[in-house]
């Protein structure tokens, strides 16, 4: 059974600090790996997807890896800003006839001004 | 930009009523999913629909759960009888698959908060 894990759960960093976000999963036998933000009492914003053959994806100020083989992934955040301050959540596909994502428990990410 | 509408926002209701659920996919999208929302359990997949069809339901307690897509821009989920362990936030998401290899991203709902009583 795939588990995803997101640590910390909680994270704190003054304003435009860069920092990275951590995700884990136990089957490395994934499809793509999706990462998402939420707003408190919203729902979820898809911020980059990276295909099982892709090691990174690139937006703006975020920048996505994957290491499949060691089963993480990376959320870096460049210059953060207080407008990132949201629960970031990863989830995994493990393969193209199963739509299931299987997310992580969440990151809830607080930028000081 | 195009958006995933559920209905109502916010629903508070006593054990034992029935409950519906509405969603209204974006346009052109053929799939969509219905997950739900908890402190405990985080996101969980109840269940999802391709082209109207339900291909994976495994999620959803099915003694109590429902989930039907009338037609190609209405996906209900009904709870009856609703229980408080059903208290949770409920989204429904929707994507449109691509050959393997170009994967998708799925838009998502601002989801449905149920609060039972």
């Amino acid at each position: 059974k795939q588990e995803v894990t997101q640590i910390p759960a909680a994270l704190s960093v003054p304003e435009g600090e860069n920092l990275v976000l951590n995700c884990s999963f136990t089957d490395s036998a994934i499809y793509n790996l999706q990462w998402f933000r939420q707003d408190p009492g919203k729902g979820l914003t898809s911020l980059l997807l990276i295909q099982s053959s892709q090691r990174e994806q690139t937006s703006g100020r975020l920048n996505a890896s994957l290491d499949k083989s060691s089963g993480r992934s990376t959320l870096y955040i460049a210059a953060s800003q207080p407008g990132d301050s949201a629960t970031y959540l990863c989830a995994v596909r493990l393969n193209f006839g199963n739509e299931k994502l299987t997310f992580g428990t969440g990151t809830r990410l607080t930028i000081i001004p | 930009d195009a958006r995933v509408t559920q209905t109502p926002r916010d629903k508070v209701t006593e054990m034992g009523q029935e409950v519906t659920m509405r969603c209204q996919p974006i346009l052109g999208h053929n799939t969509v999913f219905w997950y739900r929302q908890t402190m405990m359990q985080g996101l969980e997949l109840l269940a999802y629909f391709r082209n109207r069809a339900p291909l994976d339901d495994s999620g959803m307690p099915k003694d109590r759960f429902s989930a039907e897509m009338p037609d190609a821009t209405l996906a209900t989920l009904k709870i009856q009888p609703s229980e408080p362990r059903d208290s949770a936030v409920y989204f429904c998401a929707s994507g449109l698959v691509r050959p393997p290899g170009q994967g998708y991203g799925y838009t998502f709902g601002s989801g449905t908060r149920l609060t039972v009583v």
